[in-house]
C-alpha cells in the first residue's frame, strides 16, 4: 500500500460549484496534514495545514482530518476559475525520518467560467 | 512576504557533467530541504539539513547528490555526474520549525539532461 493516495484526476468542474479534494494514508505517524496548491513548472504553495484531526477552515477552503480512518479532504466552496491549478496533499510526522513531507500524486482542477 | 529564491529557473546538462543548483532560503529558518518532481509523479522528499549538516535523506540520494550551505545564505544541491533520469523539477524548501506547515517551497529549477 503507497503511502499517501489522492484521488485520480483530472477534475472539471462549474463555477460556483462545491470541490471535494481528497487523500488516503497509511503510515500512523503522520500529525501533519496539508494542502498545496501548484501551478505549472511552480513550487508548491501551502494553502492550509491541519495538526492531527479536526476541521480548519479559512474563507471558501476546508481542511478536515479523519484520523481513524486516515482520510484527509479539502473543499472549496463557491470555485472561482482561478482555483484551476493542481492540489496537492502532504503528510508528515514529528520527529526523525517522519518529519519529511510525503506527497500525494496531485490533482489537476480545472474550474470552468 | 518573505520568499525562497532558486536559480537557475531551467538547467540544460549534458549527461555526466555536474551540476550545482542554488537556493537562498527564508534569512531566519533553521531548516533546509531538497524535493524533486518528475514530470508527472510526485514531488519526492531528497534531504533535509539543520545545524550544518544532513538530518535525514532518501534513498534517491545516493553518492552522486551532496548539499552545502557554503556562505550561512545559500543552500546548494551538487549533482556530480547527471544521468538522463535525474531530470526534474528540483524545489528548494526551507522551516523555521522543521515540522509539518511551516514549509516555504520555491519555484524550482528545472533540470535537463541531455
Amino acid at each position: 500500500q503507497k503511502e499517501v493516495e489522492q484521488d485520480p484526476g483530472p477534475l472539471s468542474v462549474p463555477e460556483g460549484a462545491i470541490v471535494s479534494l481528497n487523500c488516503t494514508y497509511s503510515n500512523s505517524a503522520f500529525q501533519y496534514f496539508m494542502w498545496y496548491r501548484q501551478y505549472s513548472r511552480k513550487g508548491p504553495e501551502l494553502l492550509m495545514y491541519t495538526y492531527s484531526s479536526g476541521n480548519k477552515e479559512d474563507g471558501r477552503f476546508t481542511a478536515q482530518v479523519d484520523k481513524s480512518s486516515k482520510y484527509i479532504s479539502l473543499f472549496i466552496r463557491d470555485s472561482q476559475p482561478s482555483d484551476s491549478a493542481t492540489y496537492l496533499c502532504a503528510m508528515s510526522g514529528i520527529t526523525g525520518a517522519n518529519s519529511k513531507l510525503t506527497f500525494g500524486k496531485g490533482i489537476t482542477l480545472s474550474v470552468r467560467p | 512576504e518573505p520568499e525562497v529564491t532558486q536559480t537557475p529557473s531551467h538547467q540544460v546538462t549534458q549527461m555526466g557533467q555536474e551540476v550545482i543548483l542554488r537556493c537562498v532560503p527564508i534569512s531566519n529558518h533553521l531548516y533546509f530541504y531538497w524535493y524533486r518532481q518528475i514530470l508527472g509523479q510526485k514531488v519526492e522528499f531528497l534531504v533535509s539539513f539543520y545545524n550544518n549538516e544532513i538530518s535525514e535523506k532518501s534513498e534517491i540520494f545516493d553518492d552522486q547528490f551532496s548539499v552545502e550551505r557554503p556562505d550561512g545564505s545559500n543552500f546548494t544541491l551538487k549533482i556530480r555526474s547527471t544521468k538522463l533520469e535525474d531530470s526534474a523539477m528540483y524545489f528548494c524548501a526551507s522551516s523555521s520549525t522543521g515540522q509539518g506547515g511551516g514549509y516555504t517551497f520555491g519555484s524550482g529549477t528545472r533540470l535537463t539532461v541531455v
